[in-house]
């Protein structure tokens, strides 16, 4: 399978829940991204990971936390969200970061209730 | 500030017409610039970029864009749109070096038979 891959496509999970995204690319590159995509908003970056380092913490809820255990995978674990969180996140990867043209997964739709 | 500023949030034309979306942005460095393009429940699809050279750039599925200095703008233009083209398409900006690009909000194109 090549590109970026999101699971689950879809979430709805309750404020008292604990969920994790999954992301997987494989492209070889070496850096990772997660972006907040709600409606009539900007993409917000959340997290960058370069060779598996976090490089940038977008001022994120320490309710979201992001995991890194190598350049192909990229977690987001989430708990006790609110219902303002709802919203399509998205992972991206590039080859190397500052170098742009992002390939981006398809997201996973999540529904906090 | 540095911002991106997508005029039109809904764009409405007929197969076979000619497409010209409009991007304007504010950035204090030199910037590179990309087109993305988003179709229903799909992620971010890059559909061309600039980084310097020549002004005029082409990419995917037939579209190009211009880079035009003296006006801040990078608008995307098609000669002649399909069916297949509707979606919603974002505009963003960068630096070389940095991974934080800013996007617009995006124009969502429909078109009609």
């Amino acid at each position: 399978e090549t590109g970026v891959t999101q699971t689950p496509r879809h979430l709805v999970m309750g404020m008292t829940n604990k969920k994790s995204l999954k992301c997987e690319q494989h492209l070889g590159h070496n850096a990772m991204y997660w972006y907040k995509q709600s409606a009539k908003k900007p993409l917000e970056l959340m997290f960058v990971y370069n060779f598996k380092e976090q490089t940038e913490n977008n001022s994120v809820p320490s309710r979201f936390s992001p995991e890194c255990p190598n350049s192909s995978h990229l977690f987001l674990h989430l708990h006790t969200l609110q219902p303002e969180d709802s919203a399509l996140y998205l992972c991206a990867s590039s080859q190397d970061v500052g170098l742009g043209g992002y390939t981006f997964g398809s997201g996973t739709r999540l529904t906090v209730v | 500030a540095q911002s991106v500023t997508q005029p039109d949030i809904h764009i409405t034309v007929s197969e076979g017409a000619s497409l010209e979306l409009r991007c304007n942005y504010s950035y204090g460095a030199t910037p590179y610039l990309f087109w993305y393009v988003q179709s229903p429940g799909q992620g971010l699809q890059l559909l061309l970029k600039y980084f310097s050279g020549d002004t005029l750039v082409q990419g995917i599925k037939g579209f190009e864009a211009e880079f035009k200095r003296s006006q801040s703008s990078f608008n995307l233009r098609k000669p002649s749109v399909h069916w297949s083209d509707a979606a919603e398409y974002f505009c963003a900006v960068g630096a070389s070096g940095t991974y934080k690009y800013i996007f617009g909000t995006g124009t969502r194109l429909k078109v009609l038979a």
